[in-house]
């Protein structure tokens, strides 16, 4: 079956400029995360939903990252004013209820701020 | 300090020996501990995840937890070219039951 996707899969921006970045989970899955993965370190959490529900966003690192999931599946990452700072890979993830313990991960977003 | 740490590698193994892993994490009240693998320019991949103390066996792959030690490793068996790969270790922390702690992974490399 479809696994996460993601898109899209590169992002070069200029600084200040916005973007989006967009995750559709495995269908059916309740739950959705958000990491960002520097070159050479672990995903660090940045939010977490339960269908629509943000129910954790402590991990996001100012008020310039925002995240959205209106309809309980599709959910948008949105930075604002991105800084040099802000170049990673953004990873998605979904769990569903069965095995809320297993994340599966899309394949990424890689965000370069120039 | 950390909230998990790893030993950041990298760690170089003879094919067909044993390869093992450790992570050490600092939430004593940590309940959920997971081994994922990921390969260079890939997203991680979920190997196994282990609750109880001791033991959990999965093909080439064991995972031993020790919750008085606040330690975890990973042992890979029979270790093939093709396990050469990043393992993060993660942490489902007490105080979120939703939110898991990466380490910063530990490079192994299988050499034939």
């Amino acid at each position: 079956g479809a696994g996460v996707s993601q898109s899209p899969r590169y992002k070069v921006a200029k600084r200040g400029q916005d973007v989006a970045l967009r995750c559709d989970p495995i269908s059916g899955h309740v739950s959705l995360f958000w990491y960002q993965q520097a070159l050479g370190q672990g995903p660090e959490f940045l939010t977490y939903f339960q269908n629509e529900a943000q129910l954790d966003k402590s991990g996001l690192p100012s008020d310039r990252f925002f995240a959205e999931r209106p309809e309980g599946s599709v959910s948008t990452l949105k930075i604002q004013r991105t800084q040099q700072e802000d170049s990673a890979v953004y990873l998605c993830a979904s769990s569903g209820e069965g095995t809320p313990e297993t994340q599966y991960f899309g394949p990424g977003t890689r965000l370069l701020v120039l | 300090q950390k909230e998990v740490e790893q030993n950041s590698g990298p760690l170089s193994v003879p094919e067909g020996a044993i390869a093992s892993l450790n992570c050490t994490y600092s939430d004593r009240g940590s309940q959920s501990f997971f081994w994922y693998r990921q390969y260079s320019g890939k997203s991680p991949e979920l190997i196994m995840f282990i609750y109880s103390n001791g033991d959990k066996e999965d093909g080439r792959f064991t995972a031993q937890l020790n919750k008085a030690s606040q330690y975890v490793s990973l042992l890979i068996r029979d270790s093939q070219p093709s396990d050469s790969a990043t393992y993060l270790c993660a942490v489902n922390i007490y105080s979120s039951a939703s939110k898991i702690i990466f380490g910063s992974g530990t490079r192994l490399s299988i050499r034939p």
